[in-house]
């Protein structure tokens, strides 16, 4: 069964230090999609790619945050410096989009991150 | 700017119980609307609605979408404990295909 990898599942760090999170999108799916996940806040979306090139990331806070694809197998998001508020669960995604394509999204476990 | 609504954010029923969960939208270049259930972790795909009026259906749960309106239910008959979880709805647009969520409706079913 093909599936959305992400990793680490859980990750507990210290305010001002980094964070990377990795995801492998399914295989042949040419668009990922990086979300966070709060009680407060519900599933905003952060930013995404299509076929490694990011199509908008203006839901991403730009001093700290930064979302790259080096790629088609891997896409990753980076917190630097991480602060208490970036708490949360991060979801990627993936799908195949674009002219004559309209697939559902799928989901990755998230990494349940948590900054003290 | 573009929103998903969905109601109510929370419910508790009996098992047995039909429910019907409600979604709203209002966005610009609109492609889809996608409905997911989450329970503990990833959101799991249910159904995907392009056309009005054209019922999806799986097992007790079916989904229908008025593209007039701009809206869209979600329907769960003779529900189940195992029916507990999140119920979120979701809207891709024709721009960039980009998927914005709603808040999510926490549906309990107890026995």
């Amino acid at each position: 069964d093909a599936r959305v990898t992400q990793t680490p599942r859980h990750k507990v760090t210290e305010m001002g230090q980094e964070v990377t999170m990795r995801c492998q999108p399914i295989l042949g799916h040419n668009t990922v999609f990086w979300y966070r996940q709060t009680m407060m806040q519900g599933l905003e979306l952060l930013a995404y790619f299509r076929n490694r090139a990011p199509l908008d990331d203006s839901g991403m806070p730009k001093d700290r945050f930064s979302a790259e694809m080096p790629d088609a197998t891997l896409a990753t998001l980076k917190i630097q410096p991480s602060e208490p508020r970036d708490s949360a669960v991060y979801f990627c995604a993936s799908g195949i989009t674009g002219a004559g394509y309209n697939s559902p999204l799928h989901f990755g476990n998230g990494t349940r991150l948590t900054v003290t | 700017e573009d929103k998903v609504v969905q109601s109510p954010l929370s419910l508790v029923v009996h098992e047995g119980d039909t429910v019907t969960l409600n979604c709203s939208y209002e966005v610009t270049n609109f492609r889809s609307l996608l409905w997911y259930k989450q329970e503990k972790k990833a959101p799991t795909f249910l159904f995907m609605l392009t056309s009005s009026g054209i019922e999806k259906k799986s097992g007790r749960l079916s989904s229908i979408l008025d593209k007039k309106e701009l809206f869209s239910i979600l329907n769960i008959t003779a529900t189940q404990t195992g029916d507990s979880a999140v119920y979120l709805c979701a809207v891709q647009k024709t721009s960039y295909d980009k998927v914005i969520f709603g808040p999510g409706t926490s549906l309990s079913v107890i026995p």
